[in-house]
């Protein structure tokens, strides 16, 4: 039974660059929700796709986007990346339900020079 | 808004010892959830436990377990007899249990565990 795999595993960009992360949810899941974890620092969410609907978004500028697909896989797109995007992205899947338990992929090292 | 504080920012112990692991949080709700997550060096963030904002029975598993005190607004993590494989940081985390809130977890800052042999 796969988890949650993300790719690529890691990516180095310039400013200015677009970039796009992708996700595939743990067998079973439909809910797909991204998180950007910096150095040190806990895990500070992003957005949340159900539905291939963005159901809730945190506190990111709209440079960062993304979208699901009907096979509930789903894309962080990043433009006009800053040297302050560079993280660790970790997207998480879960079942539908609210709070039920969201398992996490092993995320994609966003390094901006 | 919601809030979650993990104090202690590293902790260092020899095997076989037991440790605590610290997480207060804050929310307004009155209905909500937490969680630990546990980090290995491999980036993963590795699910522990899930706790709704009902339910104050303590939990054990194995040499984990966990201490939810709801008027402190603490949700302690024991591990007992800690092994080298413990060493990791671990997360704390809050969810709000309602539809608009769409299951965001909000994190603590983490706590760096060291288990020495």
């Amino acid at each position: 039974d796969a988890g949650v795999t993300q790719s690529p595993t890691h990516l180095i960009k310039t400013r200015g660059q677009q970039v796009t992360l992708r996700c595939s949810p743990k067998s079973g899941h439909d809910t797909v929700s991204w998180y950007q974890q910096a150095l040190g620092q806990g895990p500070q969410f992003i957005f949340q796709y159900y539905e291939e609907e963005e159901r809730q978004r945190g506190n990111f500028p709209d440079r960062f986007s993304g979208h699901q697909f009907p096979n509930y896989s789903s894309e962080l797109n990043v433009n006009a990346l800053l040297l302050g995007d560079s993280a660790l992205y970790l997207c998480a899947s879960s079942l539908g339900g609210f709070n039920q338990p969201q398992h996490f992929g092993d995320g994609t090292r966003l390094s901006i020079l | 808004a919601q809030k979650v504080t993990q104090a202690q920012t590293e902790i260092s112990v020899v095997e076989k010892e037991d440790v605590t692991l610290d997480c207060v949080y804050e929310t307004r709700d009155t209905t909500y959830y937490l969680f630990w997550y546990k980090q290995p060096p491999s980036g993963e963030l590795v699910f522990l436990i899930r706790r709704n904002s009902f339910d104050e029975q303590n939990e054990i598993s194995g040499r984990y377990s966990w201490n939810f005190q709801k008027s402190t607004s603490s949700f302690n993590f024991t591990i007992t007899a800690s092994q080298v494989v413990d060493s990791a940081v671990y997360f704390c985390a809050l969810s709000e249990a309602t539809k608009t809130s769409g299951s965001r977890l909000t994190f603590g800052e983490g706590t760096q565990l060291t288990v020495n042999p």
